[in-house]
């Protein structure tokens, strides 16, 4: 049972938009940094968003990040192929003095 | 270019120990932290274990706590998983990640497979 809860796949035609939410308690996502992980398949995972909403070098501006409370979300705009993966959500969580990821998010693109 | 590059992994039986090693590259290896992240065949991504820059904080998750210990050798550039008292759900593969506080991981080796079974 995770500590963080994600809906298990969302689904969209190409060129709309998804979004992915991640819900988790004051001791996690509502007090901490919360970070996206894109894993296309066969690979290693790699960082879309950390800080929230803040995008490293190299990601698109298609994906976006938000967090409110102890909710956050990941939108993906323009889907296109390309972005059949699995997205994790994460954040370090204080009471536990663990990192805890989400179980995942399987995009698929119609 | 940051690399992180992991070894040491491999088939094991229960009970048995085993040691990893990650050999980073393209950045100043001894200013951040570094973490341990595993994924068991078909299953999500679950933290391991974290090392600050100068092994002065050291993490580990409830379900290798007591088994596994992390360490590191900033003159060789190198992270390191000691893995004891191998259980059958530990087989996974193991990431190396480079992290930036406790906050993100944001390079990620390429992972290296353990498989425990008799």
């Amino acid at each position: 049972q995770s500590v963080l809860t994600q809906p298990p796949s969302v689904s969209a035609a190409p060129g709309q938009k998804v979004t992915i939410s991640c819900s988790g308690s004051s001791s996690n996502i509502g007090n901490n940094y919360v970070s996206w992980y894109q894993q296309l398949p066969g690979t290693a995972p790699k960082l879309l968003i950390y800080d929230n909403n803040k995008r490293p070098s190299g990601i698109p501006d298609r994906f976006s990040g938000s967090k409110s409370g102890t909710s956050a979300t990941l939108g993906i705009t323009g889907l296109q192929t390309g972005d059949e993966a699995d997205y994790y959500c994460g954040a370090w969580d204080s009471s536990l003095s663990a990192y805890v990821f989400g179980p995942g998010t399987k995009v698929t693109v119609l | 270019e940051v690399q992180l590059v992991e070894s040491g992994g491999g088939l094991v039986k229960p009970g048995g120990s085993l040691r990893l090693s990650c050999a980073a590259s393209g950045f100043t290896f001894s200013n951040y932290n570094m973490n341990w992240v595993r994924q068991a065949p078909g299953k999500g991504l679950e933290w391991v274990s974290s090392i600050s820059s100068s092994s002065s904080y050291i993490y580990y998750a409830d379900s290798v706590k007591g088994r596994f210990t992390i360490s590191r050798d900033n003159a060789k550039n190198s992270l390191y998983l000691q893995m004891d008292s191998l259980r059958a759900e530990d087989t996974a593969v193991y990431y190396c990640t480079r992290g930036y506080s406790s906050s993100f991981f944001d390079f990620w080796g390429q992972g290296t497979l353990v498989t425990v079974s008799s």
